[in-house]
């Protein structure tokens, strides 16, 4: 079955670049969809297809997919980007089975 | 703007079987493209794809849950169910209910909120 590889954190100071990846096994011929959790509170679409924005989602959430890894870009990070980041894929080999990564908590010191 | 609202017991017994029903409002189920899925998580963990059903009916599953689950939609009441059989304390989780567009490889744009299920004698 296909396995999307997280780190299960990320640290980055306000005003920098935070990037989460998303491995899997030659991701960049898949779709990659990301997800910004807070606590308490259901997933919300960021990106879609690899570097879309949903409307609403500030412009400094970019996403970009080559090769074995997927990324989320969050540019001058603020306090309220602080969550957890998933990312999601559809496996086609597995009865088209959803798979997500095992999630990223973003903390912003 | 559509809405999901998932609503079903909160406490199931172990050996049970789990019956949740995500409402949608704001559109109708079987107009457009679109999957309907369950997600689940359990606390303080990540979140975990259970299956979809397609406008037309058809269906898939998380290989692992495959056995224990069937997805059914209710077009008369703009609705789509899980079923979760022989339960244990391993299924407590929330369960999200989830739209996703019939394109290939979609991304899930609208969630319910999200309900607590606790497996529990």
């Amino acid at each position: 079955s296909y396995v999307l590889t997280q780190p299960p954190s990320v640290s980055v100071a306000p005003g920098k670049t935070a990037r989460i990846t998303c491995g899997g096994n030659n991701i960049g011929s898949k779709s990659v969809h990301w997800y910004q959790q807070k606590p308490g509170q259901a997933p919300v679409l960021v990106i879609y297809y690899d570097s879309d924005r949903p409307s609403g989602i500030p412009e400094r959430f970019s996403g970009s997919n080559s090769g074995n890894t997927a990324t989320l870009t969050i540019s001058r990070v603020e306090a309220g980007d602080e969550a957890d980041y998933y990312c999601q894929v559809w496996d086609s080999s597995s009865d088209h089975r959803g798979v997500f990564g095992g999630g990223t908590k973003l903390t912003v010191l | 703007q559509v809405q999901l609202q998932e609503s079903g017991p909160g406490l199931v017994k172990p050996s049970q079987t789990l019956s949740l029903t995500c409402t949608v409002s704001g559109g109708s189920i079987s107009s457009g493209s679109y999957y309907w899925s369950w997600i689940r998580q359990p606390a303080g963990k990540g979140l975990e794809w259970i299956g979809r059903i397609y406008t037309s009916g058809s269906t898939n599953y998380n290989p692992s849950l495959k056995s224990r689950v069937t997805i059914s939609v209710d077009t008369s009441k703009n609705q789509f169910s899980l079923k979760l059989s022989s339960v244990t304390a391993a299924d407590t989780a929330v369960y999200y209910c989830a739209r996703a567009g019939g394109g290939s490889g979609s991304s899930f744009d609208y969630w319910g909120q999200g309900t607590l299920v606790t497996v529990s004698s």
